[in-house]
């Protein structure tokens, strides 16, 4: 079947700190890549997302390249703000199927 | 912008009451979905709907129901609730972007204690 490991948290960084949130998939056909984020007291929403190979998403800062050599979709942004304190979902979707979601990376941005 | 809503923010329920958690989307969306949100488990699927009056289940719909009587509001139901069946729910609507992919929109989530 279909799954998703993402870095487990939490997170913990300094403003203006480089952030890495690793996410790797397994798939039974050939996926879309997506980051969701969940601000606080909020439901998700798409951050960005990568239909194919060597594909690049980039959103707000952030950015995440398909790598299917390595069947990952690391998430990046190279100066963190304290407004970026969230809950990050790695998650991917083969046509036909559902959605799959990682279980979430909880990041804090300490100023 | 899209909105997707849900009825409660907070709810707070008895063993064995009856449940009904709501929610609409105003974007005409064909596609709903219903997830629950447990800490170190991500989001899991209880059901889904593809249109009106349509429903499928997904990974956990044991205890649950639904309702699409109307293309912008699906209903999750439990019927006698349980402790574990604290959490947080959350509701989507999706358009289909082609072969390609999708966008879910999802709503605040209704965070849900069952006593």
């Amino acid at each position: 079947g279909n799954s998703v490991t993402q870095m487990e948290g939490p997170v913990t960084l300094s403003e203006e700190a480089f952030l890495t949130i690793n996410c790797t998939y397994t798939a039974t056909g050939y996926p879309s890549l997506f980051w969701y984020v969940q601000y606080p007291g909020e439901g998700l929403q798409l951050l960005l997302k990568a239909t194919k190979a060597d594909d690049k998403g980039s959103n707000k800062g952030f950015e995440a390249t398909y790598r299917k050599e390595t069947t990952s979709f690391h998430l990046e942004k190279g100066s963190v703000q304290v407004s970026d304190s969230a809950v990050y979902f790695c998650a991917l979707k083969v046509e036909g199927e559902k959605l799959t979601f990682g279980t979430g990376t909880r990041l804090t941005i300490i100023p | 912008d899209v909105k997707v809503t849900q009825s409660s923010r907070y709810l707070v329920k008895r063993t064995g009451e009856k449940v009904f958690l709501e929610c609409v989307q105003d974007m005409d969306h064909e596609n709903m979905f219903w997830y629950r949100q447990d800490p170190g488990l991500g989001l899991r699927l209880i059901y889904f709907s593809y249109d009106v009056k349509m429903k499928e289940k997904g990974d956990i719909p044991e205890g649950y129901s639904v309702s699409r009587e109307k293309k912008e509001r699906f209903s999750l139901i439990l019927e006698s609730a349980s402790t574990n069946q604290t959490s947080m729910y959350l509701c989507a609507s999706r358009t289909y972007e082609g072969a390609g992919g999708e966008t879910q929109y999802f709503g605040p989530g209704t965070r849900l204690l069952v006593l």
